[in-house]
This record gives structure tokens, sequence and C-alpha cells, in this order.
């Protein structure tokens, strides 16, 4: 059974501050997913990374993938409060295959 | 262009009624999932249309949960007799086809709260 676990699960961190939010996943899979959710909001899609070593960034987040360590990892540079939200990782198995989903991250970032 | 879209946006029944669900695609994505996610347990796959088939069912809680799609586009989301655990946000995404790969896009969801 895939399993996808994120640490931390809660963050609050202060404005201009960076951190680091993890993604381990039990299986093998190439293919992860980063989403975004604010409460009473549904997922928005941030990255998707297809391949080992593959990097993105977008804004202050960047997000990289470790295949053969099974882990991804989604780094937040200079937070801003607009970066408060519930931060998910989600990986599947191939083509058609459902998404397995972290636990999320909540993560609020104070003034 | 228009994304997913679900109805109703909230629900609110008594327990032991049915109720539908249903959920608009983005147009010509052929590959349809609904998730589920409540407090206690997350975000969890419910089941997986490509066309109007069901390749992979293996998410729904139990027989009182169904499922159809016509003309590979709408879904609905049926579920009987329905119970206080089955509260939650139930979601539908899709995407373009399930060759992949491709992120699910989203829709709102519908909350449904079983009194």
């Amino acid at each position: 059974e895939l399993k996808v676990e994120q640490n931390p699960l809660f963050l609050s961190m202060q404005e201009g501050k960076n951190y680091t939010i993890y993604c381990n996943y039990s299986t093998t899979s190439d293919r992860l997913y980063w989403y975004r959710q604010d409460p009473g909001k549904s997922l928005e899609s941030l990255f998707v990374l297809l391949s080992n070593g593959a990097v993105k960034q977008e804004g202050r987040l960047m997000a990289s993938l470790d295949t053969k360590a099974r882990l991804s990892t989604l780094h937040i540079t200079a937070a801003v409060h607009d970066l408060s939200a519930t931060y998910f990782c989600a990986v599947d198995r191939g083509s058609g295959s459902r998404l397995t989903f972290g636990e999320g991250t909540q993560l609020t970032v104070n003034p | 262009g228009a994304g997913v879209s679900q109805s109703p946006s909230n629900k609110v029944t008594e327990k032991g009624k049915d109720v539908e669900l249903r959920c608009d695609p983005i147009s010509g994505h052929t590959a349809l999932y609904w998730y589920r996610q409540s407090l206690g347990q997350g975000l969890e796959f419910l089941i997986y249309f490509q066309g109007n088939s069901a390749p992979d069912k293996s998410g729904l809680p139990s027989d009182r949960f169904s499922a159809e799609r016509t003309g590979g586009s709408v879904s609905t989301l049926t579920i009987q007799r329905t119970q206080q655990e089955d509260s939650a946000v139930y979601l539908c995404a899709s995407t373009p086809n399930p060759v992949g790969p491709y992120e699910q896009y989203f829709g709102p969801g519908t909350r449904l709260t079983v009194t």
C-alpha cells in the first residue's frame, strides 16, 4: 500500500523567514504533485514533478524530487502572509491511477 | 475556460436519506476522479472513471456508495441510507486523459452534512 507522509503537519513562521516542508512516500513512483488549499476552498495545483532531480520554482516556492530517497521538498523563501494555507503532496503510480495524498501541512505566516 | 463544477455546494441531510452529488468535469477531459476529505481521514480516493467506465472503484467505502458517468462527461455520486460518518467534503477532479502525466484539476467540492 502506498503511503505518503508529510512533516511538519503544522508550521507557524514569521514573514521573511525560510522553511522546508518534507514529503516521504513508501513505494516507487516518479510522479509527485504539490497542491495548495485555502480554508473552505478546493485544491490548487502548484507543481508537477516527473523525474528524479526535478526542481520547479514559482515565486517564493520551490519544489524538488529525489526518487531514490522517495522524498520531495517544498521550500519557502522569505515567507509572506499570502502563503498561509494547507499544502498537500500527492503521489500516483502511473497513468490513470489515483492520487494518494499526504496529511497536509498547515502553514501560518505571521506578520 | 470553465473549470470543474460541482453541485450542490452544500447539502444537509438526515441520517438514512439518499443523496446525489454531481460533477461536471472540464470539457474534453476523459478521466474523472472522486475523492472525499474529512477531518479524521484526510483526502481519500473513492472512484476513477475513464470515459463511462470505472476501472478503479476500490476506494468506495461501502455498497451504499455508487457512482456513474454518462456521455463521458457528467458524473453522479450517490450515497444511500446516509450515515453520520459520511459527513465530509466530496471533491471531483478531472484530467485531459489518463495517459499523462497531468495534474488533476479539482472542483470546489460538495460539503455533505448528515444530521
